[in-house]
């Protein structure tokens, strides 16, 4: 089993409709983020935990909201979807010394 | 303005070719560490380079931190079709209360031609 797992893997959605993307992990990691992918961008943060009580915006968080329900459980809401929110989106863990980073397998999400 | 600046960002090469990538920053980092990552699939770490100077090495793969903290590079030889992803760097920097953050670069995509 993986030891960060998203679901769904892939959502297509309507604009304007709320989406939920779930992450949960194994690793016993303080630490989870959310991450979009987009072609010619990178990876870029949009959420950050660094534990159960902590949220912190990252560098693209408006649109997207989330939720921490537990160490393992870090959620991503985009509450009124819109279409240049189609993107691959990762959820990570860090744990490490120097914060290493292990991902998710990613949702790709397509809002039409 | 991009923190991390990869380069180049395209790279098609041979198999058996050698080949360099770089990642470059005006900014000092705690460490640097380099992922690939394959399609349909999340990055995976590969190195985590902390001393300025420090060179590493993982089979095929040399991978070496600036003097200065600011850069990277990872060199590849003998490229493999396996080789073939996108190549990622990742910067980490103290971020207050004793956390660190990461900061990645846009990557750079092999690919390795049989």
């Amino acid at each position: 089993d993986a030891d960060v797992t998203q679901t769904p893997r892939n959502r297509i959605t309507k604009t304007g409709k709320r989406i939920m993307l779930e992450c949960s992990q194994t690793k016993g990691h303080d630490r989870m983020y959310w991450y979009r992918q987009d072609p010619g961008l990178g990876l870029r943060l949009i959420y950050y935990s660094f534990d159960v009580k902590d949220i912190n915006k990252g560098e693209i968080s408006d649109g997207y909201s989330v939720s921490r329900q537990a160490q393992a459980k870090f959620s991503l809401s985009l509450e009124s979807a819109i279409p240049n929110q189609t993107a691959l989106y990762f959820c990570a863990t860090s744990g490490g010394l120097f914060t290493e980073a292990f991902f998710g397998q990613g949702t790709r999400l397509t809002v039409v | 303005t991009q923190l991390l600046e990869q380069s180049p960002q395209f790279l098609s090469i041979q198999e058996g070719e050698n080949l360099t990538v770089y990642c470059n920053s005006s900014s000092v980092f705690s460490s640097l560490q380099w992922y690939r990552q394959e399609p349909g699939e999340g990055p995976v770490l590969l190195v985590t380079v902390v001393t300025g100077g420090e060179v590493k090495k993982l089979k095929r793969l040399t991978f070496q931190f600036g003097d200065a903290r600011k850069d990277s590079s990872l060199h590849i030889t003998a490229a493999q079709p396996g080789d073939t992803g996108l190549y990622l760097c990742a910067g980490a920097r103290a971020s207050g209360a004793g956390s660190y953050q990461l900061t990645f670069g846009k990557g750079t995509k092999l690919s390795v031609i049989p």
